[in-house]
């Protein structure tokens, strides 16, 4: 069975702090994506990486897919209360099936 | 607004019964996937359609079926309804099966009592 754990599952910051949440696995993706989502809401595509490897920036989040393509991680620099949310990564798994991790429950205060 | 349809929005109901959720896809996508989240499973991939036909599958139960109609909306049937079967249900669409962004309905929640 393949898993994608995230961590850590909880993250609770100050506005203006910088973080990282990460997104492991033993398995190879052959593409991995990362989602937000809010309370009451379906979760939001953010970015989507490829390449092992890749780096993909995305105002003040940044998304790296590992070389070997079995992890990722995001970094937001300077957060803000909108980023508070769900982020979900999922690894895409075959040709049409995703697997999403365990999620990373992200609170920014003000 | 994803443009992702879902209804009901909420739904409750007790063990045993059986229920129907209703997603519209985006106008222009031939792709529906249906997922479920609860608490203690996350987001889990149930299964996918394109263009009325089944796809792929994941970890979707015997007491579940699903079906894509001609004008492409599609319909999850959970029967046998019990107490673990209360979670938020997502229905997504793509243009293709293959194509990397699916765009996420608002969801059903469904309780089970």
């Amino acid at each position: 069975t393949q898993l994608l754990e995230q961590s850590p599952q909880f993250l609770s910051i100050q506005e203006g702090e910088n973080l990282t949440v990460y997104c492991n696995s033993s398995s190879v993706f052959s593409s991995l994506q990362w989602y937000r989502q809010e309370p009451g809401e379906g979760p939001v595509l953010l970015v989507t990486v490829v390449t092992g490897g890749e780096v993909k920036k995305l105002k003040r989040l940044t998304f790296q897919f590992g070389d070997a393509r079995k992890d990722s991680s995001l970094h937001i620099t300077a957060a803000q209360p909108g980023d508070t949310g769900l982020y979900l990564c999922a690894g895409k798994s075959g040709t049409y099936k995703y697997i999403f991790g365990t999620g990373t429950r992200l609170k920014v205060l003000a | 607004d994803s443009g992702v349809t879902q209804t009901p929005k909420h739904l409750i109901t007790a063990t045993g019964q059986r229920v129907t959720l209703r997603c519209s896809p985006r106008s222009g996508d031939l792709s529906v996937y249906w997922y479920q989240q609860s608490l203690d499973q996350g987001l889990q991939f149930l299964i996918q359609y394109y263009n009325g036909e089944e796809r792929a599958k994941g970890n979707i139960l015997e007491r579940f079926s699903a079906q894509q109609f001609p004008d492409l909306h599609s319909e999850l049937n959970l029967s046998s309804l019990e107490l673990g079967d209360s979670a938020l249900y997502f229905c997504a669409s793509s243009v293709a099966p293959q194509q990397e962004t699916q765009y996420f309905g608002p969801g059903t929640r469904l309780l089970v009592l």
